[in-house]
């Protein structure tokens, strides 16, 4: 079975500082896809980011950076000069081929304090 | 392109009565999902499809029925609500892939919330 863990519960920074968001995965799957989705106050689930499990590479886009490790089964999500816009939760999820069934992560409540 | 849309945004329903949760894509996805998120428990799975005419069961289905007769439309339907089915609940879409490394981004809704007394 699939299963995701974000063992932050709430995390609470000043702004400007930098955060690391963790998540850990388990799949028997040899091709799986990771996922990491932000939700504002406002309640809509938005895209951040897929990563494919044959693909290693770190990415940055901006002030966000996501570190993939299949040693470790993490994906982890780094924001640089966090902002309070940053303010949300964020999930961490998991799916076998073709992306489509996912299995979420508990969610990791954000709060940047100006 | 409207994207994913969800109606109603709110409902309190009582225990034991039925609705349906509408959700539209204007995509032409072929993968349509209802999950249900919880605090605590992140989001789950209640049914899927992988197109018209073909549906299946997720994670939490009891209680839930769906059916999907267009590619556009993907209602959930509660029989008979009960509080335990109090919850935040997303439709989302995507293409359905083909080949061994195809594959989409899932795209969801802006949400239902429901409350069931």
């Amino acid at each position: 079975a699939q299963k995701v863990t974000q063992a932050q519960t709430e995390i609470s920074v000043v702004e400007k500082e930098d955060v690391t968001l963790d998540c850990v995965y388990e799949t028997r799957d040899t091709t799986y896809y990771l996922f990491w989705y932000k939700q504002p106050p406002s309640g809509e689930l938005v895209f951040l980011i897929r990563r494919n499990s044959f693909d290693e590479q770190n990415e940055i886009s901006g002030r966000y950076s996501w570190n993939f490790q299949k040693s470790t089964s993490s994906f982890n999500f780094t924001i640089t000069a966090s902002q309070v816009v940053d303010s949300a939760v964020y999930f961490c999820a998991l799916s076998g081929w073709g992306a489509q069934k996912l299995v979420f992560g508990q969610g990791t409540r954000l709060t940047i304090n100006p | 392109n409207a994207g994913v849309t969800q109606t109603p945004k709110f409902q309190v329903l009582k225990t034991g009565q039925s609705m349906t949760l509408q959700c539209a894509q204007d995509m032409n996805h072929e993968y349509m999902s209802w999950y249900r998120q919880d605090p605590g428990m992140g989001l789950r799975l209640i049914h899927y499809s992988v197109g018209a005419g073909i549906t299946d069961q997720g994670e939490v289905p009891n209680g839930y029925n769906v059916s999907r007769s267009t590619t556009e439309d993907f209602p959930l339907r509660l029989l008979s609500a009960a509080p335990s089915q109090t919850s935040v609940y997303f439709c989302a879409s995507s293409y359905f892939p083909r080949d061994s490394v195809r594959t989409d981004t899932q795209y969801f809704g802006p949400g239902t919330r429901l409350t069931v007394l």
